[in-house]
């Protein structure tokens, strides 16, 4: 069965431009969780996913938004990239009854702001 | 708010040893806490997760503990391996917005020697 995955790998953008970052979760996962990682710090949760809504946001601007489609992938897009949005991006997902307590990870996107 | 503490110094033990890694929480004790596992560059790997009302857990090599008086969790890996070697997370549910986010320490680096 296959793993959440995620795409692209490595994305370089400009700053001021826009990125979409992409997830699909695991067969029958409904909830999808987005984090940044940014070098040398942790795991920073920017949004939940599940049935299509939005669950809940952590303390980021509003240019970091996403949706999550009727097939439970997940979109996130960064407008007006600053320099301090480069980090890995990480997307997991997990049933909706089991909450996080069984959630599997993607192996994220890098994503590079020049 | 909630704190998750994990040792920011990397952790350097001989192949063969315990490593003890340590995760601290202020406030109010979680339902449950999580240990991930990280490799550069790479998404977490989820690795055990124990319960409020459970003392100890294990699972292999593996062992984690949850003391709620002390507020702190240890994880320990015996017998270690150079293929040990990698960040290892804590994560603990937080109350926010009226739901619960999966909350990450920023992890502590351990390093196995042959």
């Amino acid at each position: 069965e296959a793993g959440v995955t995620q795409s692209p790998t490595h994305l370089i953008k400009t700053r001021g431009q826009q990125a979409t970052l992409r997830c699909s979760p695991i067969s029958g996962h409904t909830s999808v969780y987005w984090y940044q990682q940014a070098l040398g710090l942790g795991l920073q949760f920017l949004l939940w996913y599940d049935e299509g809504e939005e669950r809940n946001r952590g303390n980021f601007p509003p240019r970091f938004s996403g949706r999550q489609f009727p097939n439970y992938s997940s979109e996130l897009n960064v407008n007006a990239l600053e320099l301090e949005d480069s980090a890995l991006y990480l997307c997991a997902s997990s049933l909706r009854e089991t909450l996080f307590t069984e959630a599997f990870f993607g192996q994220g996107t890098r994503l590079t702001v020049v | 708010s909630q704190k998750i503490e994990q040792n920011s110094e990397a952790l350097n033990i001989q192949e063969g040893k315990t490593a003890t890694l340590t995760c601290n929480y202020t406030n109010y004790s979680p339902a449950y806490l999580q240990w991930y596992r990280q490799d550069p560059g790479r998404g977490p790997v989820f690795l055990l997760l124990i319960r409020e009302n459970e003392k100890e857990k294990r699972k292999e090599r593996l062992k984690v503990t949850f003391d709620t008086t002390l507020k702190q969790s240890l994880f320990h890996i015996t017998a270690s391996q150079p293929a040990d070697s990698a960040t290892y997370l804590c994560a603990q549910p937080q109350a926010s917005g009226g739901s619960y986010i999966p909350t990450f320490g920023r992890g502590t680096s351990l390093i196995v020697h042959p």
